[in-house]
């Protein structure tokens, strides 16, 4: 159980163009997800909170209306990256939540190349 | 405040234990360990939830100090399949009916040998 996937595994997008992740849960419902940022070698950096029906809460330094977050269903979390530029290449990941459950279950992340 | 793992890296040679540890600057409400495989996304090991806690399975194991500053995670008879980047995600106490968000540590990078 608690399986999370994510949609493109990867993508390569030319600098200006938007891409969209899916991040979706398969066997429970998803009260809440978040997206992380990783870049080579280094920890998981929260990019932004996001509740079902709710508009997602951003970390510090995290451009909201670049990096745009729908949290439409109990089991979809999308993340749309704006004009995309070759500094935004990185390792995305998703992790979601049911309820008050404590643990967070990551999906398989998404590398995004900016050319 | 980002936690601060040590050691940043390990070899071992397949057999050996190893520590990690987690420390944060603030008072924790859960520390949660996870590993990570390069190109892969984390997968949870365990949770900690009270202070003075352990737990653990097969081989891994992990203690949440009284003060709950400090968690470490044990790695006993390391096999090949623990090599990975290990990462503590905690959680500060924080007002209910707030979603409450992991900070991940620094990393330890784990490598284990034949």
């Amino acid at each position: 159980g608690a399986v999370v996937s994510q949609h493109p595994s990867w993508v390569i997008c030319k600098s200006g163009t938007s891409v969209k992740i899916e991040c979706r849960s398969l066997d429970f419902q998803a009260t809440t997800m978040f997206w992380y940022r990783q870049f080579p070698k280094q920890s998981l950096m929260l990019m932004a909170t996001s509740n079902e029906g709710s508009k997602a809460t951003y970390e510090q330094g995290v451009e909201k209306d670049k990096f745009l977050i729908n949290h439409a269903s109990l089991t979809l979390s999308t993340l749309t990256v704006t004009s995309a530029h070759p500094e935004d290449s990185s390792f995305y990941i998703c992790s979601a939540r049911e309820g008050l459950s404590y643990e967070q279950y990551f999906g398989p992340g998404t590398r995004l190349t900016v050319t | 405040q980002q936690p601060v793992q040590s050691p940043q890296a390990v070899i071992l040679r397949e057999g050996e234990d190893a520590v990690i540890n987690c420390s944060s600057s603030k008072a924790l409400y859960s520390v949660h360990w996870y590993r990570q495989k390069h190109g892969e996304a984390p997968v949870f090991l365990m949770i900690l939830l009270k202070g003075g806690e352990q737990k653990g399975h097969d081989k891994i194991s992990a203690s949440f100090n009284e003060k709950k500053q400090q968690s470490s995670l044990y790695l006993t008879a390391s096999q090949l399949s623990y090599s990975g980047t290990y990462f503590c995600g905690t959680e500060r106490y924080i007002n209910t009916g707030t979603a409450s968000k992991l900070t991940f540590g620094t990393g330890t990078r784990l490598q284990v040998t034949l």
